[in-house]
């Protein structure tokens, strides 16, 4: 069975600072997405990593995927508060199953 | 457009009413998701239809019923549910083959009284 964990599953960090959120799993795969859930939303894509050595940027976030470690990163450089939400890594099986970690609740601090 | 649409918002619903939840997308995607979502939960796979046809059923209790009439609607057909099946519920599709994420809609607030 398929696990994908994340961590820290909580980090409150302070605005401007650094942090990388790590999501491991359990299988191989070289397909995996970040989304972010905002509270009672529904869930945004954010990023697609497709291959080993995949690294895709937007604004304060940066994602990467290391398929034969079976990890990957979620990089905040210089938080703001508007980042505060929760982030789910999402591993793609192949066979039209996407399978969440089990999210990482960041709160930035003003 | 990357929108799924899903209706409705909100729903309280007794244990021994029937009700349904549905959902649609128009951008041609071949595979269609039930997910449902506890509070501070990841979303939890229900259901997948590929091409229409049911590929993924994870072992859902029978009061959930899933449907999907053609390429771009699916149904969840709902029937003497408890209160611990309120959650909140996600559909979401993709085009398949690995090669894109899945799109989730805005989802159903489930309420079982």
């Amino acid at each position: 069975e398929l696990k994908v964990e994340q961590n820290p599953l909580f980090l409150s960090m302070q605005e401007g600072k650094n942090y990388t959120i790590y999501c491991n799993y359990s299988t191989t795969s070289d397909r995996l997405y970040w989304y972010r859930q905002d509270p009672g939303k529904s869930l945004e894509s954010l990023f697609v990593l497709l291959s080993n050595g995949a690294v895709k940027q937007e604004g304060r976030l940066m994602a990467s995927l290391d398929t034969k470690a079976r990890l990957s990163t979620l990089h905040i450089t210089a938080a703001v508060h508007d980042l505060s939400a929760t982030y789910f890594c999402a591993v793609d099986t192949g066979t039209y199953k996407y399978i969440f970690g089990t999210g990482t609740r960041l709160k930035v601090l003003a | 457009d990357t929108e799924v649409t899903q209706t409705p918002k909100h729903l309280v619903m007794g244990m021994t009413n029937k009700k349904s939840l549905k959902c649609e997308q128009h951008m041609g995607h071949r595979a269609m998701y039930w997910y449902k979502q506890k509070a501070k939960k990841p979303p939890e796979l229900m259901f997948v239809y590929s091409y229409e046809k049911l590929s993924i059923n994870e072992s859902v209790p029978s009061r959930f019923s899933p449907e999907c009439p053609n390429s771009s609607l699916l149904n969840l057909h709902l029937h003497a549910l408890q209160p611990e099946d309120s959650a909140l519920y996600l559909c979401a599709s993709s085009q398949g083959g690995g090669t894109t994420e899945a799109f989730f809609g805005q989802g159903t607030r489930l309420t079982v009284v």
